[in-house]
């Protein structure tokens, strides 16, 4: 089975400075999908990113990027020029390509970004 | 504009209540998945379909059961509602497929209190 651990329940970081949250995750699979989502206070849960594991070349999404360590199993979020519209709470989550049954995902713990004016 | 909606925001039940929790998505997506969300445990998936009258046991499915009747409405049952089923029930729906574009769509949460 697939875990995601996200070792930073709580980060703060000053507007408009960059923020890097963590993200591991382990599997004995070649192939899947890791996804960055947002869940603002609104509770509507947002992907912010995603990544396919076959890709070398890190995804970016204007002032989100991602570095993807395939071998290390490490899939961090970087927060560019932080807004204070970015404050959320953030998950990572792991999704498996060929499962036909629902391309289900797998959570990590969250963690909850503040953003200081 | 994609859209999946749940029927309630917040909702209090006393225990041993039969409890229905509705989610509708007007996308006409095949598969939909009810999670539940607890702080410092992220969301685990309780159970989800990929059809009409079709579910899998997610995660976590003790104390749930699920209904999909029609395509586009998935409800979650708690037959007798305990006080630790206290959570943020989240529902989601994404296309059938296997390729990157299929992400799931999520509605905006019920949070449940059992007294």
């Amino acid at each position: 089975a697939q875990t995601v651990t996200q070792s930073q329940p709580e980060m703060s970081v000053q507007e408009a400075e960059t923020v890097t949250l963590s993200c591991t995750y382990d599997t004995s699979e070649s192939d899947y999908y890791l996804l960055w989502y947002k869940q603002p206070p609104s509770r509507q849960m947002i992907l912010v990113i995603r990544q396919e594991a076959y890709k070398q070349q890190n995804a970016t999404e204007n002032r989100f990027s991602v570095n993807f360590q395939k071998a290390a199993k490490s899939f961090s979020l970087k927060i560019s020029d932080s807004q204070l519209g970015d404050a959320a709470m953030y998950f990572c989550a792991y999704r498996r390509p060929l499962e036909t049954s629902g391309s289900r995902l797998t959570f990590g713990e969250g963690t909850q970004l503040t953003v200081n004016p | 504009d994609v859209k999946v909606t749940q029927s309630s925001r917040y909702l209090v039940k006393r225990t041993g209540e039969k409890v229905f929790l509705e989610c509708v998505q007007d996308m006409d997506h095949e598969n939909m998945f009810w999670y539940r969300q607890d702080p410092g445990l992220g969301l685990r998936l309780i159970y989800f379909s990929y059809d009409v009258k079709m579910k899998e046991k997610g995660d976590i499915p003790e104390g749930y059961s699920v209904s999909r009747e029609k395509k586009e409405r998935f409800s979650l049952i708690l037959e007798s509602a305990s006080t630790n089923q206290t959570s943020m029930y989240l529902c989601a729906s994404s296309p059938l497929g296997i390729g990157s574009s299929y992400e799931q769509y999520f509605g905006p949460g019920t949070r449940l209190t059992v007294t």
